[in-house]
């Protein structure tokens, strides 16, 4: 089946460095992927969506700024989180619907702690 | 995408069947109702999707009442991996996708 990896799947960094948490569709293409973030005990919030060769919708009240999306090609998307805080600290995790049937697969999810 | 609304907890005996109720009273006629479930620390994974008949698959079955407000997922003989929290979204289908409003979901405890 199609599969959607993220990397990395843990990571660990200092107040004010940035993150960077790929996505890549590994057997199909994506012309957008959905990055979610979720806090312990808390359901999955979509934070943006990250289109192909345009820029990048985000949800009200997500910072373009802080949360940079980048989808430079059909199959990678990246998620930098830039100058991390503590507060920052959460699941991070993307999807992607298969271009052509638009079923929907997620990535297993990147746990960022920010000290 | 219409609102849905499941209990927040459930147990439930392995090797019995695990029914984990929705209701999304306000469903569109375009809208399916999908079924994903969360295993702790790990991302989404695909359980079921029906429009309005009753769908069966390796994994689960999908009971959608005639009127369309209310689902019911059955886990035929739950086992201790089944434990997880269990998200029931209404969402129209499309070829190019649409993302995924998760609500609070159903954390099912499948106890030995």
């Amino acid at each position: 089946g199609a599969v959607v990896s993220q990397h990395p799947s843990r990571v660990i960094c200092k107040s004010g460095t940035s993150v960077k948490i790929e996505c890549r569709s590994l057997d199909f293409q994506a012309t957008t992927m959905f990055w979610y973030r979720q806090f312990p005990k808390q359901s999955l919030m979509l934070m943006a969506t990250s289109n192909e060769g345009s820029k990048a919708t985000y949800e009200q009240g997500v910072e373009k700024d802080k949360f940079l999306i980048n989808h430079a090609s059909l199959t990678l998307s990246t998620l930098t989180v830039t100058s991390a805080h503590p507060e920052d600290s959460s699941f991070y995790i993307c999807s992607a619907p298969k271009l052509g049937t638009g079923e929907l697969f997620f990535g297993e999810g990147s746990r960022l702690t920010v000290l | 995408d219409a609102k849905t609304t499941q209990p927040p907890s459930m147990d439930c005996a392995e090797g019995r069947a695990a029914n984990l109720p929705c209701n999304h009273s306000t469903i569109s006629g375009n809208e399916y109702v999908y079924w994903y479930r969360q295993i702790h620390s790990q991302g989404p994974q695909y359980i079921i999707h029906g429009l309005k008949n009753n769908e069966t698959n390796e994994m689960a079955s999908l009971i959608i009442t005639e009127d369309r407000k209310s689902s019911t997922l059955i886990l035929p003989h739950a086992t201790l991996r089944d434990t997880a929290v269990y998200y029931c979204i209404v969402r129209v289908n499309s070829n190019s996708g649409y993302a995924l409003n998760f609500g609070k979901g159903t954390s099912l405890l499948v106890t030995p």
